[in-house]
């Protein structure tokens, strides 16, 4: 069974332009989250999508990230414009949820690194 | 909210040693999950704890969730270099089993 996979592995950008990442979840799973990772510290959930539709995206600082699920699948998080402290690796991770055995599965991430 | 606290930051051991890595809930634990990360990479799942008491083993390492369920417990037996990374304890901090709140993680090192 393949893995969630996500795309680029790398990006280095300047302030204020924008990124793109893109996340294919394992096949079947339902739910998606991402994820931003800072240096040193443990991944913090940016938002999380139920087939489609959004569960929890209060800590998605929504002025300058956004992020899509269409069709309940694939995913998108962009960041328009980029700030020196989005430097992170940003992970996608998904699950297919059943009561109490809900274990979250990652990809590689994006590490992203803004100048 | 929920807060996990892990000890020690950082373990540098020799190969073949055991050693134990902690994380600590400021709440009760509904669901406690060990993650493994190589540098750099995503996380690879290890196990999930539930009930108070419960104690789960997988090739060396064993991890424990105490009675209370506010603290767990990750030991490795017998250390290889393969076993050095990042372990991060995550917990779902509403019982819901839907989102998880991550420690900061342990930095094991284990030298040949």
């Amino acid at each position: 069974e393949a893995g969630v996979a996500q795309s680029p592995r790398y990006k280095i950008i300047e302030k204020r332009q924008s990124v793109a990442f893109w996340c294919n979840p394992i096949s079947g799973h339902a739910t998606l989250y991402w994820y931003q990772q800072i240096l040193g510290q443990g991944p913090k959930l940016l938002i999380q999508f139920q087939n489609n539709g959004v569960v929890d995206d209060s800590q998605l600082p929504k002025d300058r990230f956004s992020a899509e699920r269409l069709k309940g699948v694939d995913s998108t998080l962009k960041i328009q414009p980029a700030k020196l402290e989005d430097s992170a690796v940003y992970l996608c991770a998904s699950s297919s949820p059943r009561l109490f055995t809900d274990t979250q599965y990652f990809g590689p991430g994006t590490r992203l690194t803004v100048l | 909210s929920q807060e996990l606290e892990q000890s020690p930051q950082s373990l540098i051991v020799q190969e073949g040693k055991n050693l134990t890595i902690n994380c600590t809930s400021s709440k009760t634990l509904y669901g406690l999950y060990w993650y493994k990360q190589k540098y750099g990479e995503g996380l690879i799942f290890l196990m999930m704890l539930q009930k108070g008491g419960e104690e789960k083993s997988h090739e060396k390492i064993t991890a424990k969730l105490d009675e209370k369920k506010q603290q767990s417990s990750l030991h490795i037996t017998a250390s290889q270099p393969s076993h050095a990374g990042i372990y991060l304890c995550g917990a779902d901090p509403s019982g819901s089993a839907r989102q998880l709140t991550f420690g900061s993680g342990t930095q094991l090192t284990v030298l040949p």
